[in-house]
């Protein structure tokens, strides 16, 4: 298994801001991910974050909301951008070694005014 | 695109009672996985399921992984208050691998 750190853990932001969220694996790994849970719904992923290269994204989440970095095999980070209210949600991020099984971090519970 | 549906939504139920739930799809996976998630916390994975028809226990919990694989099931036997939370079945997103797509999660309640 793995273990993921994330930070912050909560924040309340103002809308038209932008929050960086970082994901920290304790040890490499070939595969990092990020999902969003809306309140009181299931996970849905917004993209696999590639390492030294631009992130690939599922339908309905672009580049310019949520830009997403990966520098190396323990470490993602993701940004929410111009912040909405409707971007209230927990943002996760989980990890995996090749076709191991995905282990999340605790998430982070993002809230725009 | 592939959808998990997940029932039942939610379950209140007495300590010490048994809990079922299930996870169905209209296409076929080779894989089911099970997850917890807590208040408050990221999903924890229970339990993972790679062949048809397998049957795997973790303690109190046991899944199935069904034959047609197109559906899977969780028991969890004699509930205790610790149990409270949100499962979710969860399998792979096309043949992607490694990512994955979440059944709409069961909420379990417990009475003490």
């Amino acid at each position: 298994s793995a273990v993921i750190s994330q930070k912050p853990s909560r924040d309340i932001c103002q809308r038209g801001t932008s929050l960086t969220i970082q994901c920290q694996v304790d040890s490499q790994v070939t595969m990092m991910f990020w999902y969003r849970q809306q309140p009181g719904q299931s996970l849905t992923l917004i993209a696999t974050a590639n390492q030294g290269s631009e992130a690939t994204y599922e339908s309905g989440f672009v580049i310019d909301k949520f830009p997403i970095s990966r520098p190396n095999l323990t470490f993602s980070t993701l940004t929410v951008s111009n912040m909405s209210p409707e971007d209230s949600s927990i943002y996760l991020c989980s990890a995996a070694r090749g076709q191991e099984t995905q282990y999340f971090g605790p998430g982070t519970r993002l809230l725009v005014l | 695109g592939q959808q998990l549906n997940q029932s039942p939504q939610s379950m209140f139920i007495q300590e010490g009672e048994d809990v079922s739930m299930n996870c169905t799809s209209s296409s076929i996976f080779n894989t089911w996985l099970w997850y917890k998630q807590d208040p408050g916390e990221g999903p924890v994975l229970l339990i993972a399921l790679y062949k048809a028809g397998e049957l795997t226990s973790n303690g109190r919990l046991t899944a199935q992984f069904g034959i047609t694989r197109k559906d899977s099931f969780l028991n969890i036997s004699a509930s205790i208050p610790s149990d409270v939370g949100i499962y979710f079945c969860a399998g792979p997103l096309g043949n992607a691998g490694n990512m994955l797509t979440f059944g709409g999660g069961t909420r379990l309640m417990v009475k003490p």
